[in-house]
């Protein structure tokens, strides 16, 4: 099946510092994406969709000057968590269809654990 | 809000069959029901996904109930590294759009 990486896997930071975060799909061209959270025992929570070319869509209650979402090619978009806090501690995942595919099966990233100090 | 209903917690023996089941009453003639589990701290992993007629791969069989409101998953002989979250979706074919999950079923497989 389709292949989807995240890169970091985990990464530590200061409170008030930015965090990158990068979804790729490996051999398949995205047009859309899906950034979710997920909480300790927690669920995934859609948190934006990210298309290609165009501003992304953001959930009810996530901040999109917070939470800036690039996706500037085809198999690309990146997460940037502004000025992390304790509270933006998550794991982070991203997601994307193929659009070769007739059914919406949906590839994941191995996912991102956030830990800021 | 997620349109299906799983049991919180599961167990199964290991080598034997792990049923996880699924309501998803409110179902529409043109939503599959898809079936993803996560292993602890990874990404959600595809299993399986059927619109009416029964399903099985390398990885499970999906039976679906004629009235298309509820469903089973089925892991014929479940191991240790099936340990997992179970999340059962449903969601339109063709829709492109974004996955919204339940709680799940947490399937502890047992020595």
């Amino acid at each position: 099946g389709a292949v989807v990486s995240q890169h970091p896997s985990r990464v530590i930071c200061k409170s008030g510092t930015s965090v990158k975060i990068e979804c790729r799909s490996l051999d398949f061209q995205a047009t859309t994406m899906f950034w979710y959270r997920q909480f300790p025992k927690q669920s995934l929570m859609l948190m934006a969709t990210s298309n290609e070319g165009s501003k992304a869509t953001y959930e009810q209650g996530v901040e999109k000057d917070k939470f800036l979402i690039n996706h500037a090619s085809l198999t690309l978009s990146t997460l940037t968590v502004t000025s992390a806090h304790p509270e933006d501690s998550s794991f982070y995942i991203c997601s994307a269809p193929d659009p070769d595919r007739a059914d919406n099966e949906q590839f994941f990233g191995p996912g991102t654990r956030l830990t800021v100090l | 809000d997620a349109k299906t209903t799983q049991p919180p917690s599961m167990d199964c023996a290991e080598g034997r069959a792990a049923n996880l089941p699924c309501n998803h009453s409110t179902i529409s003639g043109n939503e599959y029901v898809y079936w993803y589990r996560q292993i602890h701290s990874q990404g959600p992993q595809y299993i399986i996904h059927g619109l009416k007629n029964n399903e099985t791969n390398e990885m499970a069989s999906l039976i679906i109930t004629e009235d298309r409101k509820s469903s089973t998953l089925i892991l014929p002989h479940a191991t240790l590294r099936d340990t997992a979250v179970y999340y059962c979706i449903v969601d339109y074919g063709g829709s492109q759009g974004n996955l919204i999950f339940g709680k799940g079923t947490k399937l502890s497989v047992k020595p």
